[in-house]
């Protein structure tokens, strides 16, 4: 069965200072992990998916299979940061495309 | 917009009723998900359809039905609803079943849905 977690519900930081989110997921088969993000009164968007390796708004994350993560990782954190932040997982082979499992979320609060 | 399009956007009913959430994929997308977000569950995959036909499912109720039309909109079709049903139903649209963008979704606006 395929699993996410994501073990903080909320987590705070001051502008300019490091911020993880962290993701653990549990799967089988050949994952294809994403982070995606709702900020205030938007809809939900994809931020970044591990297979492109690009970095996104200053965000990277970096598919660990040893230790089934995919943390997503800023350096200098910004008040427009401040969001809900899913880790999701899909499945980069057969016939479930699409069905992404998500996390539970991770509220990101950026504080001036 | 030729992004997804979901309608209503809010919906107050009571408990026992029917009602029918609507969404037009983004153009040229052919898969239709939806997903139900709850404070308790969180975004959960309830159903997909590709070009018509359903694909997946996943937790969804007996109570709960769904469709893809010609053109591709869907509807999700809610009914004897429980106050447990309160939630916000997500649509979402991908260009196909398989191939580098068939996970990335592109996700509507939502529909609260209130049950009282």
């Amino acid at each position: 069965a395929q699993r996410v977690t994501q073990p903080e519900k909320l987590l705070s930081v001051f502008k300019g200072a490091p911020v993880e989110l962290k993701c653990n997921y549990s799967y089988s088969g050949s994952p294809e992990l994403f982070w995606y993000v709702q900020y205030s009164r938007q809809r939900l968007q994809l931020l970044l998916r591990h297979i492109s390796r690009e970095s996104i708004k200053g965000f990277t994350a970096d598919l660990n299979k040893g230790e089934t993560s995919f943390h997503l990782k800023k350096p200098f954190a910004q008040e427009e940061d401040s969001a809900m932040y899913y880790c999701a997982l899909g499945n980069a082979g057969g016939t479930s495309y699409g069905k992404l499992t998500f996390g539970q979320g991770t509220i990101l609060t950026v504080h001036p | 917009d030729s992004g997804v399009t979901q309608t209503p956007k809010h919906l107050i009913t009571a408990t026992g009723q029917r009602v029918t959430l609507r969404c037009s994929p983004r153009s040229g997308d052919l898969s239709v998900y939806w997903y139900q977000q709850s404070l308790d569950q969180g975004l959960q995959f309830l159903i997909q359809y590709y070009n018509g036909e359903e694909r997946a499912k996943g937790n969804i109720l007996e109570r709960f039905s769904a469709q893809q039309f010609p053109d591709l909109h869907s509807e999700l079709n809610l009914s004897s609803l429980e106050l447990g049903d309160s939630a916000l139903y997500f649509c979402a649209s991908s260009v196909g079943l398989r191939g580098a963008g068939a996970n990335v979704l592109t996700f509507g606006a939502g529909s609260r849905l209130t049950v009282l």
